[in-house]
């Protein structure tokens, strides 16, 4: 089975501070992904990267970077955090050329 | 471009009745679609996919899906629910081989005893 594990379930931070989000999967996959996810917004891009050092911005990468320097590992990072970036955090992974993805279960952030 | 509309945001049904989520699709490719389920606190998991095979999909714990390009609907249904299938549900479609996934904003399943 495919196993997505992010590093923290919950979080809790103080605005203005620099936030770490992990995400590890064990499938060697190539894709790797992060969303937000907002009540009645469904799941939103923030960045995905399809290889080992490469990323592209999704819908909403403002306020967030990401950095992939091994294949298993994507991370999240808020340089800077903001309230209005209080939400649930989704990992996922995906073979490349696979539609399918694989989710992690999730982080959620609360910034005060 | 590509996007989903699922057509309800909440859905309640009484247990052992059947279940039936509403999604409507655009997508200017051939689509694939998807449905997941994301239980209380937990990531999302797959119940079935479509990639232009049989236009019924069966998934996981008695879901199906029915692919109507004329009507470009994804409908998800279950003939007969039960308490454990209480969770949100998202309709999806992405382009075909292609990681681009569009989600639609849920619906929520209520079961009631």
């Amino acid at each position: 089975d495919v196993k997505v594990t992010q590093s923290s379930r919950y979080l809790v931070k103080r605005t203005g501070e620099k936030v770490f989000l992990e995400c590890v999967q064990d499938m060697d996959h190539e894709n790797m992904f992060w969303y937000r996810q907002d009540p009645g917004l469904g799941l939103r891009l923030i960045y995905f990267s399809y290889d080992v050092k490469m990323k592209e911005k999704g819908d909403i990468p403002e306020g967030y970077s990401v950095s992939r320097e091994k294949k298993e590992r994507f991370s999240l990072i808020l340089e800077s955090a903001s309230t209005n970036q209080t939400s649930m955090y989704l990992c996922a992974s995906s073979r490349q050329g696979g539609e399918t993805q694989y989710f992690g279960p999730g982080t959620r952030l609360l910034v005060l | 471009a590509q996007s989903v509309t699922q057509l309800d945001s909440h859905v309640s049904v009484s247990e052992g009745t059947p279940v039936l989520l509403r999604c409507n699709y655009s997508s200017s490719y051939s689509p694939s679609l998807f449905w997941y389920v994301q239980h209380p606190n937990k990531g999302l998991q797959l119940l079935l996919k479509y990639t232009s095979a049989a236009t019924l999909v069966k998934g996981i714990n008695g879901f199906e899906a029915e692919f109507k390009k004329s009507e470009t609907s994804f409908h998800l249904t279950k003939p007969s629910a039960h308490m454990s299938d209480a969770a949100e549900y998202f309709c999806v479609v992405s382009r075909e081989n292609n990681n681009d996934m569009r989600f639609g904003a849920g619906t929520r399943l209520t079961v009631k005893p």
